[in-house]
């Protein structure tokens, strides 16, 4: 019950498109659902984050849409630039995060 | 203001071998929780530390012990190393518990 399904488990878009990663969830004690971004090398970095009352968030590119009776929650990436490739975590809180496998996004020219 | 730190960067160890990891937190935060990554997976949850206690721990052997000190940094020890336990160990803190969590760059540790 505590796990978070992530896909895809890579992407490729090209520059300007779209990038749009997926969770779902099954424990609905999850209070708090964060996106990260993680570079080679380097730990992960909070993007942007949703509570459970809200439907969309938006921030500059990034927006999460969240969907409570389906218990999925996803990822949009706007005007995609080469600077996004990385890897993004979802993850869900309860007391402790819980963390997806992970999306390797590859943005090419 | 510094973000959360954390010693070494890189270790090596042997198995059956003992180490120790260092966090401290952002400043002004004291709550700190560990996360072990395995090359390609999500961090998981190894255990919590608020107000010098163990608050939360995850599915973990008992190997893997923590501990927090008076100024809200924290320690993680490993004891009798496997091969398997080599991965990117994180530290995050947060403000106080079930606020939003910053992480550091993360100790790789490679058992060989």
């Amino acid at each position: 019950q505590q796990q978070v399904k992530q896909s895809p488990q890579s992407l490729i878009v090209q520059k300007g498109g779209i990038s749009i990663i997926n969770c779902a969830y099954e424990n609905t004690a999850f209070d708090y659902f964060p996106w990260y971004q993680q570079f080679p090398g380097k730990g992960p970095a909070l993007l942007i984050a949703i509570r459970p009352d809200v439907s969309e968030k938006k921030e500059g590119r990034f927006t999460i849409s969240f969907n409570k009776s389906a218990k999925q929650f996803s990822l949009h990436i706007m005007y995609s630039q080469p600077g996004d490739s990385a890897t993004y975590f979802c993850a869900a809180r309860n007391e402790k995060l819980t963390f997806g496998t992970g999306t390797r996004l590859t943005i090419i020219p | 203001d510094a973000g959360v730190t954390q010693s070494p960067t890189h270790l090596i160890k042997t198995r059956g071998q003992q180490v120790t990891l260092r966090c401290s937190p952002k400043s002004g935060h004291d709550t700190v929780s560990w996360y072990q990554q395995a090359l390609g997976q999500g961090p998981q949850f190894i255990f919590q530390y608020y107000e010098e206690e163990e608050r939360q721990r995850g599915n973990f052997p008992d190997r893997f012990s923590g501990h927090q000190f008076p100024n809200y940094s924290s320690e993680l020890n490993v004891n009798a190393l496997l091969l398997g336990d080599s991965a990117l160990y994180l530290c995050a803190s947060s403000l106080v518990p079930n606020t939003e969590a910053f992480f550091g760059q993360g100790t790789r540790l490679t058992v060989v």
